[in-house]
């Protein structure tokens, strides 16, 4: 079971142009909404994250949006560059209970920024 | 650098071999989480140390995988009898808070 539906798979952005990625999560009780960035042969990144009782965190570039009812949540990344290109992944995380807050992750969407 | 290092960064491996992987975390990070990553997919999460004690496996870790983390410092993941569906990329993640996460480059695993 899929707990973070994330899309779309691929996407293709003209410089300068708003990139937009989306989620969605099943379990309520995820409390934490990180989105990281990976480039070919590295680990993820941390990128921006937020908490389920904020709408919207903005860093530079990068906006979260979350609507708690929808149990969606999206990464905008606005004035899009070549050096942009890399795969995003949302993910989510519970405290188990045991003492682990571990990450659930979308299946990640590969951004290309084209010149 | 002062981020999370891990050793190898690529192992190729003949099916049936064992190999172990090595994570040193950030300095004074407490939480230290293993993922796996397949191709395609996002990281799956593997097990959890607090300090040199490990308190929560996934059921991805079969038997064949065992992990420590003596001394509450650096991490091993070591998988015996390697198979196929072993190959992967193997992520260490260390925290010192609740949320937040930080990841190494990673191991690239291929088993032959």
């Amino acid at each position: 079971q899929q707990q973070v539906k994330q899309s779309p798979q691929s996407l293709i952005v003209q410089k300068g142009g708003i990139s937009i990625i989306n989620c969605a999560y099943e379990n309520t009780a995820f409390d934490y909404f990180p989105w990281y960035q990976q480039f070919p042969g590295k680990g993820p990144a941390l990128l921006i994250a937020i908490r389920p009782d904020v709408s919207e965190k903005k860093e530079g570039r990068f906006t979260i949006s979350f609507n708690k009812s929808a149990k969606q949540f999206s990464l905008h990344i606005m004035d899009s560059q070549p050096g942009d290109s890399a795969t995003y992944f949302c993910a989510a995380t519970l405290y188990s209970g045991a003492g682990s807050y571990q990450l659930t992750f979308g299946k990640g969407t590969k951004l290309s920024v084209i010149p | 650098d002062t981020g999370v290092s891990q050793d190898p960064r690529h192992k190729i491996t003949k099916r049936g071999q064992n190999v172990t992987f090595r994570c040193d975390p950030i300095s004074e990070h407490n939480r230290l989480y293993w993922y796996r990553q397949t191709l395609g997919q996002g990281p799956e999460f593997l097990t959890y140390f607090q300090n040199e004690a490990q308190l929560e496996k996934s059921r991805l870790l079969s038997d064949r995988f065992s992990a420590e983390r003596p001394k509450g410092s650096f991490s091993t993941l070591e998988i015996q009898r390697t198979e196929q569906g072993d190959s992967a990329m193997y992520l260490c993640a260390s925290s010192d808070r609740e949320n937040v996460q930080f990841f190494g480059p990673g191991t690239r695993l291929t088993v032959l």
